[in-house]
């Protein structure tokens, strides 16, 4: 199975700052990645897809990136309604694995 | 507007079974093959079965394999979860989820259905 190492698993930051998530896959998954956001109480949403697209209606300071089997969830300007956990997930080959998650608060 | 509302959810006892529905609505149901997540109480995101647009191929992980069996119905736009021989590690809020047209993704998400295994 592919393992998805996430970090970090919590993170306090301010409104306006750049957050940045990433996640190390256990072997080659090209750009088979997928970011989601869940916030408190609700179900995931996708928000990035193919390791660097933005899925529809996700905001633009929302933004991925990949460097070999590294990969990175940025934020470019905190808001108060980004707050809440973050999973990548591995879409290359099943079973489809998710990172244990990072959980965004706010300072 | 895509909606996927889960049921059938609830209380069971360890060893017994359950059967989870997802009505489907704001798609072409039968274009899109389909998945169930499942999340324990404060714990991470656990994929737990996919099927393919006619049903004819299903995928499981080994975790679920030979207890858990994803079905479809195309005319009624309906997925559903057989879960038999359950224990107290299934449970976990399931969440019905679309695959995307990107690979194994998950575009979509149900608002998620709540069961308990517990004597």
């Amino acid at each position: 199975d592919i393992q998805m190492t996430q970090s970090p698993a919590s993170l306090s930051a301010s409104l306006e700052e750049i957050v940045t998530i990433t996640c190390q896959a256990s072997q080659d998954i090209g750009n088979w990645l997928a970011w989601y956001q869940q916030k408190p109480g609700k179900s995931p949403q996708l928000l990035i897809y193919g390791a660097t697209s933005l899925a529809d209606g996700v905001p633009s300071r929302f933004s991925g990136s990949r460097s070999g089997t590294q990969y990175s969830l940025k934020i470019s300007r905190l808001q108060v309604e980004d707050i809440g956990i973050y999973y990548c997930q591995q879409a290359s080959s099943a079973p489809y694995t998710f990172g244990a998650g990072t959980k965004l608060e706010l300072k | 507007e895509v909606q996927l509302v889960e049921s059938g959810g609830g209380l069971v006892q360890p060893g017994r079974s359950l059967k989870l529905s997802c009505a489907a609505s704001g798609f072409t149901f039968s274009n899109y093959y389909m998945a169930w997540v499942r999340q324990a109480p404060k714990k991470g995101l656990e994929w737990v079965a996919t099927i393919s647009t006619s049903g004819s191929r299903t995928y499981y992980p080994d975790s679920v394999k030979g207890r858990f069996t994803i079905s479809r119905d195309n005319a009624k736009s309906s997925l559903y979860l057989q879960m038999n021989s359950l224990k107290s590690e299934d449970t976990a809020t399931y969440y019905c989820a679309r695959h995307g047209e990107f690979g194994a993704i998950f575009d979509y998400w149900g608002q998620g259905v709540m069961v308990t295994v517990s004597s």
